[in-house]
């Protein structure tokens, strides 16, 4: 079973819409949790960190559901520049070890 | 701020050469990984050192060998490069599981 699974997607959305995006993960154990952005042939980077009490950054809005074991990412007000894939990782703690979903890839249309 | 260095960006390899793939950085974190990247799929981890001197397999460390003799450099070693070890490679580095962790730019290596 996979530590983290996220819908591949694609998601395409006009420009100023709002989408959201889910994982779920699979050990209850995990202790910290991030979305992160990749452009086409980048690396990743760190987007936000998501906390418990859920968490907000301008436009983007990261929410934990530890009974569930699920984390969503919502962006509001799409850009042309929020196209990328975003990745939805876990860190076990056990070595602090970050483990990634496959990632969701969206598309803002103008 | 330089942050994590990998070298080279690109590399050609035949079937059964090997080399090293080089990881640097200069935030003094403790925590260092490997990263392969396959088309359309996550990011697996090859190996990771929660210290110099210390080093552990991940889910995919077949092919690969590592060694962290410094806090700054992670070092990656293809022995015998075969055509599924042609993936793009991530280094990476972490203060804490509560901060995330920081990428190098990559490297895109070919086995053919």
């Amino acid at each position: 079973r996979k530590e983290v699974e996220q819908d591949p997607g694609p998601f395409n959305v006009p420009e100023g819409a709002t989408v959201a995006f889910n994982c779920t993960y699979s050990n209850s154990a995990s202790q910290s949790f991030f979305w992160y952005r990749q452009d086409c042939r980048k690396e990743p980077k760190l987007l936000m960190s998501v906390y418990s009490s859920g968490n907000e950054d301008g436009r983007f809005t990261a929410q934990l559901n530890r009974a569930s074991q699920y984390i969503s990412l919502l962006i509001r007000d799409s850009k042309l520049s929020d196209s990328a894939t975003y990745l939805c990782v876990v860190n076990i703690g056990t070595g602090n070890q970050f483990y990634f979903g496959t990632g969701t890839s969206l598309t803002v249309i103008p | 701020n330089a942050g994590v260095t990998q070298t080279p960006k690109f590399r050609i390899l035949k079937i059964g050469q090997s080399m090293t793939l080089q990881c640097a950085q200069d935030m003094n974190h403790n925590y260092m990984y490997w990263y392969r990247q396959d088309p359309g799929m996550g990011l697996k981890l090859i190996y990771y050192s929660v210290g110099a001197g210390i080093t552990d397999k991940g889910e995919v460390p077949n092919g690969y060998n590592v060694s962290r003799s410094t806090t700054e450099d992670f070092p990656l070693r293809l022995e015998l490069a075969a055509p599924s070890q042609t993936s793009v490679y991530f280094c990476a580095s972490s203060y804490s599981e509560r901060l995330g962790a920081f990428f190098g730019q990559g490297t895109r290596l070919t086995v053919v």
